[in-house]
């Protein structure tokens, strides 16, 4: 079906350490993805990008990966700190559409 | 800058009760979103509109739900009669183009 998901539901992580989020994806149209982190009791909040004709992307402390063969992407939060704890969501867009597709969300818990 | 708006935070009613819901989105933004997030899951659009036009509704339970956004700014959210099903976190989220969306804090809706 046209669902974006991530493979592990929670993750645990150690503060300092790095923290790669997986999700996969099996819409072929899509051509833009984002991925979201959710605190408690806040709204998602936007983190990084990355659009189809990409395959790498770099923010602060956060990297996406984009590998269209095999429908998958990755967020790579380096040096892991509390304020990472959160739940993280992938979403993909279809090319001229305006509508996000979400998959189910990783928490991410770091361990001090 | 500001974000989007969304009043109220909490709202708890009985089944069978109405509720409404307001959200005011980031100036500029043409696109307005109302997601509804159930507790573990990620967020699902209900209808987007465009300006103050419905652009999709598909998910949208019309025989319960309705939305409207007057003068292509603010927007209302209504449930009318609420169910136990109903319970969960409504969302509104604002974009400039169709790429990045905005979120505000949400609502969190209880029905009993």
């Amino acid at each position: 079906g046209e669902s974006v998901g991530l493979h592990l539901p929670t993750l645990s992580v150690q503060e300092g350490d790095n923290s790669i989020i997986n999700c996969a994806y099996s819409n072929s149209a899509s051509d833009y993805f984002i991925w979201y982190k959710q605190e408690s009791g806040k709204g998602p909040q936007f983190i990084i990008d990355i659009r189809s004709n990409m395959d790498k992307r770099q923010g602060q402390r956060v990297t996406v990966l984009l590998n269209k063969t095999v429908k998958h992407l990755s967020l790579q939060i380096a040096a892991t700190q509390p304020g990472d704890s959160a739940v993280y969501f992938c979403a993909e867009n279809r090319a001229n559409d305006y509508k996000l597709s979400f998959g189910a969300g990783t928490t991410v818990t770091v361990r001090a | 800058e500001a974000g989007v708006a969304q009043s109220p935070r909490y709202k708890i009613i009985e089944k069978r009760q109405s509720v409404a819901f307001w959200c005011n989105p980031i100036s500029g933004h043409a696109t307005l979103y109302w997601y509804q997030q159930i507790l573990g899951q990620g967020p699902k659009l209900l209808i987007q509109f465009q300006n103050n036009g419905v652009v999709d509704d598909s998910q949208l339970p019309k025989d319960r739900f309705s939305a409207e956004r007057l003068k292509g700014v603010d927007s209302t959210l209504k449930i009318q009669p609420a169910k136990l099903e109903d319970s969960a976190v409504y969302l509104c989220a604002s974009s400039f183009d169709r790429e990045k969306q905005y979120f505000g804090p949400g609502t969190r809706l209880t029905v009993t």
